[in-house]
């Protein structure tokens, strides 16, 4: 996976309760990208950085923040967690903005 | 809408045999085209990338078709194996705002 991981790899968490899903990466990529996975949907971007604390939102940003104070670690925080934020979170990193290496996932489920 | 589609959902083939996937898009104008390997559990794993000028792109049993006039683009995989149990997604980069979009993906199914 490229000297990419993502913790936790599982999380159960309540409805209304602050998420934070951690992306670390080992190979000085100047680019991060957070993205959603659902049934019958592509991967969907949330929010990317393109160096330390440079971010932008992505298509699907609503209920999700993000920060990156080191090259390394790209954070993403579901301030208040619902049901519709149940899904497969990847984080990607890439160097030239070109091709995209994908972590293996984080799995949240909201209840 | 800049939209990605694959076809067919899902393919359940016999090992050894080859099979062939598609991607229709309507992004333009675009920058490249990729085809990413997703083994269950994991996250996407690049198998090519070609640039709007480029027809064909090889990665060993893989190879990537592209036809920009009618926006197509298909993976054929020859002499499959077990491994290649997997999703299978296409991926359009938007040229103007370098933004991936991708389709839902092909499942596909070797058996022995």
């Amino acid at each position: 996976d490229a000297g990419i991981t993502q913790s936790p790899r599982h999380k159960v968490t309540e409805t209304g309760t602050p998420v934070t899903l951690r992306c670390h990466q080992t190979e000085n990529h100047r680019y991060m990208y957070w993205y959603r996975q659902d049934p019958g949907h592509g991967l969907r971007l949330i929010h990317y950085s393109y160096g330390v604390k440079d971010t932008d939102k992505g298509e699907v940003s609503d209920g999700y923040s993000v920060s990156r104070s080191k090259t390394e670690d790209f954070l993403l925080t579901l301030e208040s967690a619902t049901s519709s934020q149940t899904s497969v979170y990847f984080c990607a990193i890439s160097d030239q903005g070109t091709e995209q290496y994908f972590g293996p996932g984080t799995r949240l489920t909201v209840t | 809408k800049n939209q990605v589609e694959q076809s067919p959902q899902s393919l359940i083939i016999l090992e050894g045999k080859n099979c062939t996937l598609q991607c229709n898009y309507t992004v333009s104008p675009f920058s490249n085209l990729r085809w990413y390997k997703q083994d269950t559990g994991r996250g996407p794993v690049s198998l090519t990338i070609m640039t709007f000028s480029e027809n064909t792109k090889s990665n060993g049993r893989y190879t990537a078709t592209l036809d920009a006039d009618t926006k197509q683009s298909s993976l054929h995989i020859t002499a499959s194996q077990l491994s290649d149990s997997a999703s299978y997604i296409c991926v359009v980069s938007d040229y103007n705002t370098d933004k991936l979009i991708f389709g839902t993906g092909t499942r596909l199914q070797v058996f022995p």
